[in-house]
């Protein structure tokens, strides 16, 4: 099945800092989306971005499929950021159905 | 809209025993999907339900584990006999349509199960 390899596993930042996470994946997918699991294991749906870019507030994310890679950008991180952000794809072309998810990057932001 | 409703949030219970988690997806959602995580391996798709109908159980990992969805508003998981090998967060998400395929997801806030 397809491969999901996240990096770095774990960040310390400080407050105000920005930061880069990125997601590589073995092979073309339909479906690439972003999660955050928060402190208390609430996951949840930040971004759907199979290729392009986007933008929500102080996040964004860009996909380019044909290289394989998404980054999930974070600008002036806030403690509430901190967290296990994953990345999750989805391959039609077989394997497992529904999303593989990748093991994620484990942020935290020091006040 | 309450979203995804798992219960229990937590559930401790002794190795050998039956254990049942319980999931109501968003009203009007089609698909339903049961995910473990664990620190090992992370989140898995154990199964995923179209329309109440179970489409793809790969990812259960033994005959010990079982799921059913009687209903369009009511899942059921259930694990017997329970091992400790089982503990884990156990996530249920739903929805709408195909639409998961282009990041329609809504997870519930999962039950932590700590089987001693």
């Amino acid at each position: 099945g397809i491969q999901v390899e996240q990096s770095p596993p774990d960040l310390i930042l400080q407050e105000g800092a920005n930061s880069t996470l990125r997601c590589n994946f073995s092979d073309s997918v339909n479906n690439l989306q972003w999660f955050h699991q928060n402190p208390w294991g609430q996951l949840i749906n930040l971004f759907y971005i199979p290729s392009g870019t986007k933008q929500n507030g102080r996040l964004s994310a860009t996909t380019v499929a044909t290289e394989r890679y998404s980054l999930l950008y974070i600008s002036s991180s806030q403690t509430t950021d901190s967290g296990v952000y994953f990345c999750a794809v989805y391959n039609s072309g077989g394997g497992a159905d529904g999303l593989t998810f990748g093991k994620g990057t484990h942020l935290i932001i020091q006040p | 809209d309450a979203g995804v409703i798992q219960s229990p949030r937590h559930e401790v219970t002794e190795m050998g025993q039956e254990v049942t988690l319980r999931c109501k997806p968003i009203s009007g959602h089609d698909y339903l999907f049961w995910y473990r995580q664990t620190m090992m391996r992370g989140l898995e798709l154990l199964i995923y339900f179209n329309n109440n109908v179970p489409i793809d159980d790969s990812g259960m990992p033994e005959d010990r584990f079982s799921a059913k969805m009687p209903n369009a508003s009511f899942s059921t998981l259930k694990i017997q006999p329970s091992e400790p090998r089982d503990s884990a967060v156990y996530f249920c998400a739903s929805s709408p349509r195909d639409s998961w395929r282009n990041g329609g997801y809504t997870f519930g806030s999962g039950t932590r199960l700590t089987v001693v």
